[in-house]
């Protein structure tokens, strides 16, 4: 089973500042990695799939990046709406499909 | 609107069973893979079962294989969970959600995801 990591498990950030969410991987994933947004509750929203390409309707704020077993997402000028829970999820070998434990963005 | 909806959550007791249901709107739900994700009460997300588009390839988290059925019906629309020998473990909201890459089933990421329908394994 692929195991992910995600650090920090809270990251507390001011308005318009940048964050950035790691995601770890215990073998190698290539790019079939994604993110997901989940606010309480409401249902995850997918943000990134193919560990850089925006799903429809995501802020240009939000990107992706990394391949293998190292990734980020980065959210470029934090906005109010994106104080939230991110969670990453690999596809590459599976089952099972696995996410992250998640990190929580905070109001700073 | 693309969308599914889920239903069929409640109240059981240790060793019962459930059927949870899933409907899709909007969309050819017929040329897509479909999942179940749970998610325990402050818990993070857990993969539950995958089916393809035309239920082809079925897969099932090690959790829950043997006790959980996912199944579709294209013509109807609709994505099923049969749930027996149910556990306090399985207790949370289930969640809906499609691949987003109708062209691979392989591709499991989820664009769509329901609402969820609460299940609660309690004595």
């Amino acid at each position: 089973e692929i195991v992910l990591t995600q650090s920090p498990a809270n990251l507390s950030v001011s308005l318009g500042d940048r964050a950035t969410l790691s995601c770890r991987v215990s073998q190698s994933v290539s790019s079939n990695l994604a993110w997901y947004q989940q606010k309480p509750g409401q249902a995850p929203r997918l943000l990134i799939f193919d560990a850089t390409t925006r799903a429809t309707g995501i802020p240009a704020r939000f990107s992706g990046s990394g391949s293998g077993t190292e990734f980020t997402l980065t959210i470029s000028s934090l906005q109010s709406e994106d104080f939230a829970l991110y969670y990453c999820q690999q596809y590459n070998s599976w089952p099972p499909l696995t996410f992250g434990p998640g990190t929580t963005v905070n109001i700073k | 609107e693309v969308k599914v909806v889920e239903s069929g959550g409640g109240l059981v007791k240790p060793g019962g069973s459930l059927r949870l249901s899933c409907v899709a709107s909007e969309f050819n739900f017929r040329t897509y893979s479909m999942a179940w994700v749970r998610q325990a009460p402050g818990k993070g997300l857990e993969w539950v079962s995958c089916i393809s588009a035309s239920s082809s390839y079925i897969y099932y988290a090690d959790s829950v294989k043997g006790r959980f059925t996912v199944s579709r019906d294209n013509a109807k629309n609709s994505l099923f969970l049969q749930m027996d020998s149910l556990t306090v473990e399985d207790t949370a909201v289930y969640y809906c959600s499609r691949s987003f890459d109708d062209s691979s089933w392989y591709r499991a990421a989820f664009d769509i995801w329901g609402q969820g329908t609460v299940v609660t394994v309690s004595s």
